[in-house]
């Protein structure tokens, strides 16, 4: 276990829906990531943020948005949702901003259908 | 920017073989790099990782990496593979300053055979 919890398992929806997935970091860790993993594009860094703080962009689409709140935990907001989107969400969460070692969560899975 | 390659995304080996997953980086200047695994239904899992100093690494469940600067290169490797060894493998890399992510590579599915 790595104390990161990600929540809901598994979501299914429909396109053009809106959804959020919710994570807590470790505790005492300042720091989460979000994370995409799909068969076709891989793990793609998403968004990172520090202290409630956004730290780092990667490929989010605008369609998609994140927040850190001041107890820590974070949200991945997803919406008008294509079938493209469907894919396993991880978080992840680190002591520091830097990248010396992440804790995964077990993942979100979003089916769109 | 920063870009892992890793070659062959699928690997497979007979229990006690050699393990060796490769990986190929890019990055403007000094890498972190990591590797992770991935058991089915599960998230990843930190294996090993360079920062500085010692160019080899030890990381958990017998596996070791060399960062071959001149290569760009940061192999993983396994002396005798394990049922249990069978996962999806990434390499990792980040420049480890604020603003810069952490890129992963495609993966590796190691299989293991008896």
């Amino acid at each position: 276990d790595s104390g990161v919890t990600q929540t809901p398992k598994h979501l299914i929806t429909a396109t053009g829906q809106r959804v959020t997935l919710r994570c807590s970091p470790r505790s005492g860790d300042l720091s989460v990531y979000w994370y995409q993993q799909s068969l076709d594009q891989g793990l793609q860094f998403l968004i990172q943020y520090y202290n409630g703080e956004e730290r780092a962009k990667g490929n989010i689409l605008e369609r998609f948005s994140a927040q850190q709140f001041p107890d820590l935990h974070s949200e991945l907001n997803l919406s008008s949702l294509e079938l493209g989107d469907s894919a396993l969400y991880f978080c992840a969460s680190s002591a520091s901003g830097g990248y010396e070692k992440l804790f995964f969560g077990s993942g979100t899975q979003l089916s769109v259908l | 920017a920063q870009s892992v390659t890793q070659l062959g995304s699928h690997v497979s080996v007979s229990e006690g073989a050699l393990v060796l997953l490769r990986c190929n980086y890019s990055s403007s200047v000094p890498p972190y790099l990591f590797w992770y695994v991935q058991y089915p239904n599960q998230g990843l899992q930190l294996l090993l990782k360079y920062t500085t100093g010692a160019t080899l690494v030890k990381g958990i469940n017998g596996f070791e990496a060399e960062f071959k600067k001149s290569e760009t290169s940061f192999h993983l490797t396994k002396p005798s593979a394990h049922m249990s060894d069978a996962a999806e493998y990434f390499c990792a890399v980040s420049e480890n300053q604020a603003g810069t992510a952490l890129i992963f590579g495609k993966g590796t599915t190691l299989s293991v055979s008896s």
